[in-house]
């Protein structure tokens, strides 16, 4: 089955600064592979998805990478803010409606 | 509109004890998941409904474990002779499952239930 690893599991970045997060997955039939947040105590949720025809998604200050051939894909966060300190999680998914393979998540604390 | 809604918020039970979780979906939602998620690690899967059948069911780690959907819509996870080792939060999630060519299908999470076995 899908296995997919994250790294690093913690992340310390000053505000303003850029915070990068890195994942691989195992399965080459994945193909669809979001991201979510979960701050403290509270539900995950999505904050970006890509799918395995595009190499490259951006929205505001989040991009998300994805290189098939090596079965990577990144999570990017430029201009930093407080408000980003949270657990996420990358994923892996057959499509985009299946089960979807959690990675073990990336503590990002952002430090005013 | 509601999201998805999920009882109880905490449940403590006896080692050996029958536990039952529930899910509301979104309304309007075919597509049902359950996952597990212990203290520090990302959520794990463990069944998948479309509609009132079980899709996959692969993620299940036992026959302790069984979870049902019988009108299609609310979803109830059932573990038997509960053991310290189930303890965790329980997340539901619903989505809208359009399976269409290039639609998204994100999974919208419920607040999850905190079970701990004693």
């Amino acid at each position: 089955g899908e296995n997919v690893e994250q790294h690093p599991s913690t992340l310390s970045v000053q505000e303003g600064d850029s915070a990068v997060i890195k994942c691989t997955y195992s399965d080459s039939a994945s193909n669809y592979f979001p991201w979510y947040k979960q701050e403290l105590g509270k539900r995950p949720q999505l904050i970006i998805d890509i799918r395995s025809n595009v190499g490259e998604k951006k929205d505001q200050r989040i991009a998300v990478t994805l290189n098939k051939t090596a079965k990577h894909f990144s999570l990017h966060i430029t201009e930093t803010q407080p408000e980003d300190s949270a657990v996420y999680f990358c994923a892996a998914s057959p499509t985009s409606y299946d089960k979807v393979i959690f990675g073990p998540g990336t503590s990002l604390s952002v430090i005013p | 509109g509601a999201g998805v809604s999920q009882t109880p918020s905490n449940k403590v039970t006896e080692k050996g004890k029958y536990v039952e979780l529930r899910c509301d979906p979104i309304s309007g939602h075919t597509a049902l998941y359950w996952y597990r998620q212990s203290l520090g690690q990302g959520p794990e899967f463990l069944i998948y409904f479309q509609g009132t059948g079980a899709a996959d069911d692969s993620g299940l780690p036992n026959d302790r474990f069984f979870a049902v959907r019988p009108e299609g819509s609310v979803s109830t996870l059932k573990i038997q002779r509960t053991e310290r080792g189930d303890s965790a939060v329980y997340l539901c999630a619903s989505s809208t499952r359009r399976g269409l060519a290039g639609s998204y299908n994100e999974q919208f999470f419920g607040p999850g239930t905190r079970l701990t076995v004693l």
